[in-house]
């Protein structure tokens, strides 16, 4: 079965240190991913997607991912953490043969500590 | 302000109720979706619609329908047969409904059962 696995239930990280969500996913092909931010009580906000070419994409907030094949991961990254970086965010995933059909991972919580 | 309004933003249902749920949106977007968020999971799709008069089921549809009379509306109506409602509703919509464009999301509406 096509799924995207985020291992982490919760990330604690400290304001200024770098930050990384990860995922991982198991579909067939070459697969469209996407990372999405869900702040309390609202709807999700996109991050950032990569569909083809540099393996490394920039988002939204300074948030950026690496794409890597061989590990099928797509691992969400920044520099230097902001408290008000503490938020729900989800790994999505479109395998190339489906339609309209994203796979979403359970979501990881990242706490910011200032 | 372009976006996605749902509403209500809290409703309650009591058993044997059908209830229906308001999505709006002024992005003149082709593609509006459903999700149903569950704590610790993913987004699961209930309805999509990439055209007027137009919708398919997602992963769990059962106990859910949905119409897409306007571009701009599409309604969720929970029906008595979903035993399990109490969830938060997400509703999104994408530009022309391709695997590899970005949602847009509403706010969310928690649905709960008396």
């Amino acid at each position: 079965a096509q799924s995207v696995a985020q291992p982490e239930d919760q990330v604690n990280v400290a304001e200024g240190n770098p930050l990384t969500v990860k995922c991982t996913y198991s579909v067939s092909g070459n697969p469209y991913l996407f990372w999405y931010v869900q702040y309390p009580n609202r709807g999700l906000q996109f991050l950032l997607k990569y569909i083809t070419g540099d393996n490394l994409v920039k988002g939204s907030y300074g948030f950026e991912a690496e794409f890597n094949k061989s590990q099928t991961s797509f691992h969400l990254k920044k520099p230097s953490a902001l408290v008000s970086d503490s938020a729900l965010y989800f790994c999505a995933v479109t395998p190339l043969d489906s339609n309209y059909q994203l796979i979403w991972g359970a979501g990881t919580k990242l706490i910011i500590k200032p | 302000d372009g976006g996605i309004t749902q509403s209500p933003k809290y409703l309650f249902r009591k058993e044997g109720q059908n209830v229906t749920l308001s999505c709006e949106q002024n992005l003149n977007h082709d593609a509006m979706y459903w999700y149903r968020q569950d704590p610790g999971q993913g987004l699961r799709l209930i309805y999509y619609s990439q055209i007027v008069n137009d919708f398919q089921k997602g992963d769990i549809a059962e106990g859910y329908s949905v119409s897409r009379e306007k571009k701009e509306s599409f309604p969720l109506t929970v029906t008595s047969a979903q035993k399990n409602p109490t969830a938060f509703y997400l509703c999104a919509s994408s530009i022309l409904g391709a695997t590899n464009e970005k949602l847009f999301f509403g706010s969310g509406t928690q649905l709960s059962v008396l």
